[in-house]
């Protein structure tokens, strides 16, 4: 029930196209769901983050998707670059405990030029 | 302002010897979080210090694994008798005190291999 299932596991695409990266959960009470962007060698970064109050959040190029009723959220890359290829993880927290997030398995993404 | 930052960037031991990985925090930041990045999978919660206090350490595997955030200097995790499941990414992350948690920052890292 602690899990948060990402898929696909890679994904590539020609430059300009939309990758869409889906994550699921199953406990009810996360309620903080953060993207992270890393770069080989690198360590994570915050890419967007949306609450389940919301249905749809958007950040310059990336939007989140939130079907709460589901229990599903995705990521959008909107007219992605070569400098997107990263590797891609969701994450979900609660916050009573909201340091502790509970990750994906990561999506490799890579963009063609 | 130098962010999060980890060193050694790599490590290299022989099974059963000790691993010591260091962090130091962003300024400013008092709360320490490591997590653990195994071949292939995502980051898993290790534990979250706070100056001199262990906060929680409910992802650390019971033995040989330790964790400090002395007074003066970075934070340490300490694996003894390292074994060949223990080659891993080990990230460190922190933020201030006080502050709404969301979105901690990353540092780069220490690769651990055990051979």
């Amino acid at each position: 029930q602690q899990q948060v299932k990402q898929s696909p596991q890679s994904l590539i695409v020609q430059k300009g196209g939309i990758p869409i990266i889906n994550c699921a959960y199953e406990n009810t009470a996360f309620d903080y769901f953060p993207w992270y962007q890393q770069f080989p060698g690198k360590g994570p970064a915050l890419l967007i983050a949306i609450r389940p109050d919301v249905s749809e959040k958007k950040e310059g190029r990336f939007t989140i998707s939130f079907n709460k009723s589901a229990k599903q959220f995705s990521l959008h890359i909107m007219d992605s670059q070569p400098g997107d290829s990263a590797t891609y993880f969701c994450a979900a927290s609660v916050t009573s405990v909201a340091y502790k997030y509970i990750f994906g398995t990561g999506t490799r993404l890579k963009v063609l030029a | 302002n130098a962010g999060v930052m980890q060193n050694p960037r790599h490590l290299v031991r022989r099974r059963g010897q000790e691993a010591r990985l260091r962090c130091s925090p962003m300024k400013g930041h008092s709360h320490v979080y490591w997590y653990r990045q195994l071949p292939e999978e995502g980051l898993k919660f290790m534990v979250y210090l706070q100056k001199e206090n262990i906060i929680d350490e409910s992802g650390m595997p019971k033995e040989r694994f330790s964790a400090e955030f002395p007074k003066e200097g970075p934070s340490i995790l300490r694996i003894q008798q390292v074994v060949r499941g223990d080659s891993a990414a080990y990230f460190c992350a922190s933020s201030p005190e006080g502050k709404g948690f969301y979105g901690y920052t990353f540092g780069s890292g220490t690769r651990l291999t055990v051979v």
